[in-house]
């Protein structure tokens, strides 16, 4: 049972390139969110996902977009990466009916 | 909507002596309450967690923490840190009525020989 796993680990992009982040969870977990970490801002939510097939905007939407086609996988896509953008990654998930997340080890992504 | 208060931004103790970091929210129902952990460059570690029941809950670590809802609080504390509790400390809060976590914005602990 692996949990939450993210890949890469690090990432640096340039301006206007577009990549995915990857975001894989084993405990057949309904809901998975994405969360970017900024200094002095703690956690803040991107896009999350009940379930296949069904995704929705948190607090920072802008920028990326998210597809939910199996349980397992949430995967996060920067279209054309912005500076604005470097930020640290983390990804949850947790059961619909649960009240803790678990979260992913993070990716650190730099946009020069 | 929610919102989560950390007030101190950056604390220095001690080895040895106590610490308490605060916490406080805004949201009108019965929150889940968590309080994580981040040491640098490290992912986030769920130090402890309130739902609902006895308000004051032991987590990992040695660390405490007591929810309060007349003051809309849920403290952080230990007894005695150590020189590795030196990280960063994250509140959050989610709601009943969703699925989003809310995160304050993080207290930096520094700890001192």
């Amino acid at each position: 049972n692996a949990g939450v796993t993210q890949t890469p680990k690090f990432q640096v992009l340039k301006t206007g390139q577009s990549m995915t982040l990857q975001c894989a969870q084993d405990m057949n977990h309904e809901y998975m969110s994405w969360y970017r970490q900024d200094p002095g801002m703690g956690l803040r939510l991107i896009h999350y996902s009940v379930g296949a097939g069904i995704t929705d905007q948190g607090e920072v939407p802008n920028g990326y977009n998210v597809s939910r086609s199996t349980t397992e996988d949430f995967p996060l896509r920067l279209l054309s990466a912005a500076p604005s953008q470097t930020s640290v990654y983390f990804c949850a998930s947790k059961p619909l009916k649960g009240h803790e997340q678990y979260f992913g080890p993070g990716t650190r992504l730099t946009v020069t | 909507a929610q919102s989560v208060t950390q007030p101190d931004i950056h604390i220095t103790v001690s080895e040895g002596a106590s610490l308490e970091l605060r916490c406080n929210y805004s949201y009108g129902a019965t929150p889940y309450l968590f309080w994580y952990v981040q040491s640098p460059g490290q992912g986030l570690q769920l130090l402890l967690k309130y739902f609902s029941g006895d308000t004051l809950v032991q987590g990992i670590k040695g660390f405490e923490a007591e929810f309060k809802r007349s003051q809309s609080s849920f403290n952080l504390r230990k007894p005695s840190v150590h020189w590795s509790d030196a990280a960063e400390y994250f509140c959050a809060v989610g709601r009943s009525n969703d699925y989003k976590l809310s995160f304050g914005a993080g207290t930096t602990v520094t700890v001192r020989a």
